[in-house]
């Protein structure tokens, strides 16, 4: 059972343009995240969020920024985006600490 | 800085051949220890874990135990499935404040019916 909702699936578009994914879950958890998985499926993580608090900030570029407006919803706009941008956008939400998390379907972003 | 590393980028293994994917991690103190299994076109899904030294963590006939000795959270099954076939990530989660998550490289796993 999906608990972690990611919008949209697919998203094709140009150099230069902007893009939003989004991304919601119904667990009832306090930390979310975005993952970016490449090509070779590694995963990096590029943002967490706790309770509407950004507490980690990977280094990434200035065109990515995370918004969230409660602790159910955390999205990611990229500004100009690149070719190097197309890669698949992994969502995930947890407990606080050391626990388990649930990721999303995933949105696949290709920059033409 | 906190490390995984999987050793084997891919396996091919036969039904009902046993799985090993080792997984060593570097990390101060004692960190937790997952691992996640990916299947073509989803995200990756919570097996198992273990916090402390010489637990076990196990899930769908897989396992794993924690060593703090070898730094290691290698996982096995006895017998794998052609639906087995998936991508295994072993990760840690830091337990220092810092909230740290990292995942390892991968392992593609291929069983051959």
């Amino acid at each position: 059972e999906t608990a972690v909702f990611q919008t949209p699936n697919y998203h094709v578009t140009q150099v230069g343009n902007e893009v939003s994914f989004n991304c919601k879950q119904t667990l009832g958890h306090d930390t979310m995240y975005w993952y970016k998985q490449d090509s070779k499926k590694l995963l990096k993580i590029m943002f967490s969020y706790n309770n509407k608090q950004l507490i980690v900030n990977e280094t990434v570029p200035r065109r990515f920024s995370p918004q969230s407006s409660d602790k159910a919803h955390l999205n990611l706009r990229i500004k100009s985006v690149e070719p190097e941008d197309s890669a698949v956008y992994l969502c995930a939400s947890s407990r606080l600490g050391r626990y388990e998390q649930y990721f999303g379907p995933g949105t696949r972003l290709t920059v033409l | 800085g906190d490390s995984v590393t999987q050793t084997e980028g891919q396996v091919a293994l036969s039904e009902e051949d046993f799985l090993t994917i080792h997984c060593n991690y570097s990390a101060s103190g004692y960190p937790a220890l997952f691992w996640y299994v990916q299947y073509p076109g989803e995200g990756p899904q919570f097996l198992f874990r273990a916090s402390r030294d010489k637990e076990k963590g196990s899930s769908r006939g897989f396992e794993a135990t924690y060593d703090k000795g070898t730094t290691s959270f290698h996982l096995r099954k006895a017998s794998v499935q052609e639906s087995d076939s998936a991508v295994y990530y072993c990760a840690l989660g830091d337990n220092t404040g810092n909230y740290k998550y990292v995942f390892g490289a991968g392992t593609r796993l291929k069983v051959i019916a």
